[in-house]
């Protein structure tokens, strides 16, 4: 019963290092999320896929890549990390049909530090 | 434009009493589904509660309750009998369809405090 798993769960970074953050789902789901949390704003999505092969923009891409090689899997690359880019991340993944609303299952989140 | 707004930064309530956190959307979609999340301290984000845009009855799970208004494009949630582990963020989030894609779009969040 893993469920979403978001590795690591805290890092701290030095401004313009680079670094991947790892979401991993066991739930054969088509549609995988990255947000991005900060104080006073709520989850933001970054970016999105809906398939193995696929990735699109979501609100605020801007210093993100991703990627989706495999289903399961789905990563979200720091470039060049910058302070602004301090946040909490959360994966999130669902089936996109059938349940209950679509019910979306979250990862645990990944702390992240620029300084 | 916010799709999604939380106008209570902040709620304190008494132990026991029923509070209700306010949600209100935008959306010109005649499908689309409303969700309630918990998010303790400890950080991880916790379902709560579902509605969809046709169903016509009000969402219930246990103590939770959502009060759709369609009309008012309001999706309040009820928590009846407030117990202190129900200290945390909650947040109201919208599941839309853009872009060819679903998508859950946040609200700021509202962090209810509940006072013995």
């Amino acid at each position: 019963n893993a469920g979403v798993t978001q590795t690591p769960k805290f890092r701290v970074l030095k401004t313009g290092q680079s670094m991947t953050l790892l979401c991993a789902q066991d739930m054969n789901h088509e549609y995988m999320y990255w947000y991005r949390q900060d104080p006073g704003m709520g989850l933001r999505l970054i970016h999105y896929s809906v398939g193995e092969g696929t990735t699109a923009k979501g609100e605020v891409p801007d210093g993100y890549n991703v990627s989706r090689l495999k289903k399961q899997n789905f990563l979200l690359g720091l470039e060049s990390a910058a302070p602004s880019q301090t946040s909490v991340y959360f994966c999130a993944s669902t089936a996109g049909t059938g349940g209950y609303g679509y019910g979306y299952t979250f990862g645990s989140g990944t702390r992240l530090t620029v300084v | 434009a916010q799709k999604i707004t939380q106008t209570q930064p902040g709620m304190f309530v008494q132990e026991k009493e029923a509070v209700t956190l306010d949600c209100t959307y935008d959306t010109s979609d005649q499908s689309y589904g409303l969700f309630w999340y918990k998010q303790p301290s400890s950080g991880e984000m916790i379902f709560l509660i579902y509605q969809g845009s046709y169903d016509e009855q009000n969402a219930t799970e246990g103590r939770y309750s959502l009060n759709f208004q369609k009309a008012r494009k309001s999706a309040n949630l009820v928590i009846s009998a407030s117990q202190l582990g129900d200290s945390a963020m909650y947040f109201c989030a919208m599941r839309e369809v853009s872009e060819g894609a679903q998508k859950l779009v946040f609200g700021q969040g509202t962090r209810l405090t509940i006072n013995p």
